[in-house]
C-alpha cells in the first residue's frame, strides 16, 4: 500500500488561476518536503514543514502542514506557465530520524498560457 | 555551480552488464543518498550514507552497491543488471542535524535491453 498518498494525480489550469495539491498519510509526518520535478532537472526543494500547523510560503506558493501532521497541502497562487511540472511530497514517517523519506506519486501540474 | 551532479545523464546497456553511476556534491554535506524512480513514478530511498553508517533499504538487490571514495562523492555500483532495473535513479546529499534538506541531482535514465 501507498504510504503518501497525492492527488491529483494530475492537474491542468489556466494561467492565472489557483490551484490546490494534497498529501496524505496514514502515518505522522515528522517532517514533510515538497519538491518539484522537471525533466531532466532532478528534484528540486521548495518547502520543508515539520510542526502541526506550519505554513511556509515562497514567492507565489504556500505549504502548510496540520495539526496533527498527517496531511499537507500546497497552493500555487495566480499560476503561471513556470509553475508546470511534477510536484513531490516526501516524508519521514519513521521519526526514526534516519532522514530516508518517503515519497508519493507525484502531481503532474500543467498550466496552458 | 551545480549542487549535486550525476553522470551519465543516460545510460543504455544489455542485460548481465555491470555498470556505474557517479554522484557528486559540492556542497560539503555529510549524508548522501541514492533514490530509484520506477516506471510508476515512485521515489524509493536504496541507501544513505554518512561517514558512520551506511543504511540499505531491505528490498534494494545486493547487486547494488554504493560506494564512496570520499566525502563528496557516492557512486552507485550495479552487477548483473536486469530488466527490472530500468528507473531513473536519482542521488541526494543532506547536512547533518534538522532540518534535514535534501538537494538532489538531476538523476540518471538507466535502460537496460
Amino acid at each position: 500500500s501507498q504510504e503518501l498518498e497525492q492527488s491529483p494525480q494530475s492537474l491542468i489550469v489556466q494561467e492565472g488561476k489557483n490551484l490546490t495539491i494534497n498529501c496524505t498519510s496514514s502515518k505522522t509526518l515528522y517532517g514533510l518536503y515538497w519538491y518539484k520535478q522537471k525533466y531532466g532537472e532532478g528534484l528540486i526543494f521548495l518547502m520543508m514543514l515539520q510542526k502541526g500547523g506550519e505554513e511556509k510560503s515562497h514567492e507565489k506558493i504556500t505549504a502548510k502542514l496540520d495539526e496533527k501532521k498527517q496531511q499537507s497541502s500546497l497552493h500555487i497562487t495566480a499560476s503561471q506557465p513556470s509553475h508546470a511540472g511534477i510536484y513531490l511530497c516526501g516524508a519521514d514517517i519513521t521519526g526514526a530520524g534516519s532522514y530516508q523519506l518517503t515519497f508519493g506519486k507525484g502531481t503532474k501540474l500543467s498550466v496552458i498560457p | 555551480d551545480t549542487a549535486v551532479s550525476q553522470t551519465p545523464k543516460y545510460l543504455v546497456t544489455q542485460m548481465g552488464n555491470d555498470k556505474s553511476i557517479k554522484c557528486e556534491q559540492n556542497l560539503g554535506h555529510d549524508t548522501m543518498y541514492w533514490y530509484k524512480q520506477d516506471s510508476k513514478k515512485f521515489l524509493k530511498i536504496m541507501f544513505s550514507y554518512n561517514n558512520k553508517e551506511l543504511i540499505i533499504n531491505e528490498t534494494v538487490p545486493n547487486r547494488f552497491s554504493p560506494k564512496s571514495p570520499d566525502k563528496a562523492h557516492l557512486n552507485l555500483h550495479i552487477n548483473s543488471l536486469e530488466l527490472g532495473d530500468s528507473a531513473v535513479y536519482f542521488c541526494a546529499s543532506s547536512q547533518p542535524g534538522p532540518p534535514e534538506t535534501q538537494y538532489f541531482g538531476p538523476g540518471t535514465r538507466l535502460l537496460v535491453l
